[in-house]
């Protein structure tokens, strides 16, 4: 049962637009979300978090909102740069529990 | 201060052979947990050690092992290995147990010919 999804396995963005990753998650018990990025032969890197009592948490470029009712949490990257390319997971945990991954999501940044 | 480190990077092994992965935390992280990648799938929790304890489980058959010494090193197993443990295996590692984000090594390479 995959408790945090990722339904698009790709996305193509221009750069200087902005990208938008989505993920959804089925455990309501979960109050915590990341987002990790991913470049090949590399371990996954932290990116940003938010805790479930709030539904915005915004660093420089990357934005995350959460929509706890609709159990659902998007990343957004503005602008998008060619190297943000790179996959990207959204994992989610309660407390004391693991962190659950997603499946990830490619993204292409194109000049 | 010195990021996870997991060795091998790289290791090819045959069905059937039992292999053993190594894990060197962040100094003072105390929780190490396993994860694997393969395409498609994402990352697979595997187990999750805290101050030489299992604290948490996957859904991994028992073939899939590990422990954690008292400097807070893990080592994970896999014995009788088959085609489909072919994976990249990553360690990630956190000051506590629950509820912050993980620091994750470049991961070990696993081919099962």
């Amino acid at each position: 049962d995959q408790q945090v999804k990722q339904n698009s396995p790709s996305l193509s963005v221009q750069e200087g637009r902005i990208s938008i990753l989505n993920c959804d998650y089925t455990n309501s018990m979960f109050d915590y979300f990341l987002w990790y990025k991913k470049y090949p032969a590399e371990g996954p890197t932290f990116l940003i978090s938010i805790s479930s009592i709030k539904d915005k948490n915004e660093d420089g470029r990357f934005t995350v909102f959460l929509n706890k009712s609709a159990k659902h949490l998007s990343l957004h990257i503005v602008p998008s740069q060619p190297g943000d390319s790179a996959v990207y997971f959204c994992a989610a945990s309660g407390s004391a529990d693991k962190l659950i991954f997603g499946t990830g999501t490619r993204l292409q940044v194109f000049p | 201060k010195a990021g996870v480190t997991q060795t091998p990077r790289y290791l090819i092994k045959t069905r059937g052979q039992q292999v053993t992965l190594s894990c060197s935390p962040i100094s003072g992280h105390r929780s190490v947990s396993w994860y694997q990648q393969t395409p498609g799938q994402g990352l697979q929790f595997l187990f999750e050690y805290f101050s030489e304890t299992q604290r948490n489980k996957g859904n991994f058959p028992g073939r899939f092992s590990g422990r954690q010494f008292s400097n807070s090193r893990s080592e994970m197993n896999v014995s009788t290995l088959e085609l489909g443990d072919s994976a990249l295996y990553l360690c990630a590692s956190s000051e506590r147990a629950t509820n912050e984000k993980l620091f994750f090594g470049s991961g070990t390479q696993l081919s099962v010919l």
